[in-house]
């Protein structure tokens, strides 16, 4: 069964600190994806970035960057100089797959970002 | 703006009604997923349905019922509802596409905040 651990529940910075929010998966699938979302306070999940099991190289988009071991089986994701728009929850999900021909995400319990001016 | 639409916003009830939740997924996605967002149990997996057919279940109670229409539109039934009830419902769509490979990431809607008092 795949599960989601994001150990952090609230992480609260300063305006222009660097942040890492943690994510650890467990799959016994050699295939699967992983995902980052975001969930401003307007309520909306939005879509950050995807990750499939194969590809491990890390990626940097903007102020935003993610760090994917399979020898940890974590998927981390760093906001650098971060900004108080930043603050929202952030989910990370795993997809293991396909099952039944579907894949289903399975998300952490999100870790809340607070970012103060 | 996802392209999601989920009505309505908020839906205020009492123990023992029935509701019906609706959701338009993106122009073009055959796949359409609900989840459950609450305190206690994070986002937790629903139902999911792909082109009129159910394709994956998740904690979904007996109580609960979801269809999806010839034009793709999608409906949630709660019914005989309890206090636990009370959550934010969300709609997400895919452009997965049925013996692909990929694993496509899911548009959400704004969700229907459920209160049931």
């Amino acid at each position: 069964a795949q599960k989601v651990t994001q150990a952090q529940t609230e992480i609260s910075v300063v305006e222009k600190e660097d942040v890492t929010l943690d994510c650890v998966y467990e799959t016994r699938d050699t295939t699967y994806y992983l995902f980052w979302y975001k969930q401003p306070p307007s309520g909306e999940l939005v879509f950050l970035i995807r990750r499939n099991s194969f590809d491990e190289q890390n990626e940097i988009s903007g102020r935003y960057s993610w760090n994917f071991q399979k020898s940890t089986s974590s998927f981390n994701f760093t906001i650098t100089a971060s900004q108080v728009v930043d603050s929202a929850v952030y989910f990370c999900a795993l997809s293991e797959g396909p099952s039944g021909g579907s894949y289903i995400p399975t998300f952490g319990r999100g870790t809340s970002l607070i970012v103060h001016p | 703006d996802s392209g999601v639409t989920q009505t309505p916003k908020h839906l205020i009830t009492a123990t023992g009604q029935r509701v019906t939740l609706r959701c338009s997924p993106r122009s073009g996605d055959l796949s359409v997923y609900w989840y459950q967002q609450s305190l206690d149990q994070g986002l937790q997996f629903l139902i999911q349905y792909y082109n009129g057919e159910e394709r994956a279940k998740g904690n979904i109670l007996e109580r609960f019922s979801a269809q999806q229409f010839p034009d793709l539109h999608s409906e949630l039934n709660l019914s005989s509802l309890e206090l636990g009830d009370s959550a934010l419902y969300f709609c997400a769509s895919s452009p997965y596409r049925l013996g692909t490979a990929t694993n496509e990431k899911l548009f959400f809607g704004s969700g229907t905040q459920l209160s049931v008092l």
